[in-house]
């Protein structure tokens, strides 16, 4: 079965700082991936996604994230954190229908 | 509007009590999505409709649970006599395109949710 596994439930860094939350994925093929940030009381937001045409995503907010086929990972990465990044995210694929599959989240923690 | 509304934002159900929740897509978009969000949960797909039509209802958890969009445009969720467990935050997205591997912008927008909390 296809899925996605978010390695870490909560991050915590400090401002300018790098941050790193790791996804893996299962999939039998070459799957579309993307990750999602949720502000407190906000909807989701799309931050990148990955749909096979360059393996490393550049997104919003300073964020890109890697797709590694030979260890099967989707990790998101940004060079330095800032206070505003502090959210939670969701690792996610898609079918063909669009219907979307997420990871069980990263709380992400910023301390000044 | 500009992107995807949801009402009501709070829910508060009696247990027993009947809800439902509507959602407003961006216009124009094709696909739409309920999920559901339980606390500290990443969000679980409910149903997907293209256009009017309900294309796959797998992860509605029970028959209590049901979804319409009539006029391919605006949709509700509706529960039938809420149980403490349907407790969650009830999300709605919309997409423009039909197929993923297009190519085209099937980025899905999310509104803010619904949280209902039955008591």
């Amino acid at each position: 079965a296809q899925s996605v596994t978010q390695l870490d439930s909560h991050v915590s860094v400090s401002e300018g700082t790098p941050v790193l939350l790791r996804c893996n994925y299962s999939s039998s093929y070459s799957p579309s991936l993307f990750w999602y940030v949720q502000h407190p009381n906000k909807g989701l937001q799309l931050l990148l996604k990955y749909t096979s045409a360059a393996t490393l995503v550049k997104g919003i907010n300073g964020f890109e994230a890697e797709f590694k086929k030979s260890e099967t990972s989707f990790h998101l990465t940004k060079p330095s954190a800032h206070m505003s990044d502090a959210a939670e995210y969701f690792c996610s694929y898609t079918d063909s229908w669009g219907k979307l599959q997420f990871g069980a989240g990263t709380q992400v923690v910023v301390t000044p | 509007g500009a992107g995807v509304s949801q009402s009501p934002r709070y829910k508060v159900a009696k247990r027993g009590q009947d809800v439902a929740l509507r959602c407003d897509p961006i216009s124009g978009h094709v696909s739409l999505f309920w999920y559901q969000q339980a606390l500290g949960q990443g969000p679980e797909f409910l149903t997907y409709f293209q256009n009017e039509a309900q294309l796959d209802k797998s992860g509605l958890p029970s028959d209590r649970f049901f979804a319409e969009r009539p006029e391919g445009s605006v949709s509700t969720l509706k529960i039938q006599r809420t149980q403490q467990e349907d407790s969650a935050v009830y999300l709605c997205a919309s997409s423009l395109s039909l197929i993923v591997e297009s190519g085209a912008n099937t980025e899905a927008f999310f509104g803010q949710g619904t949280r209902l909390t039955v008591v």
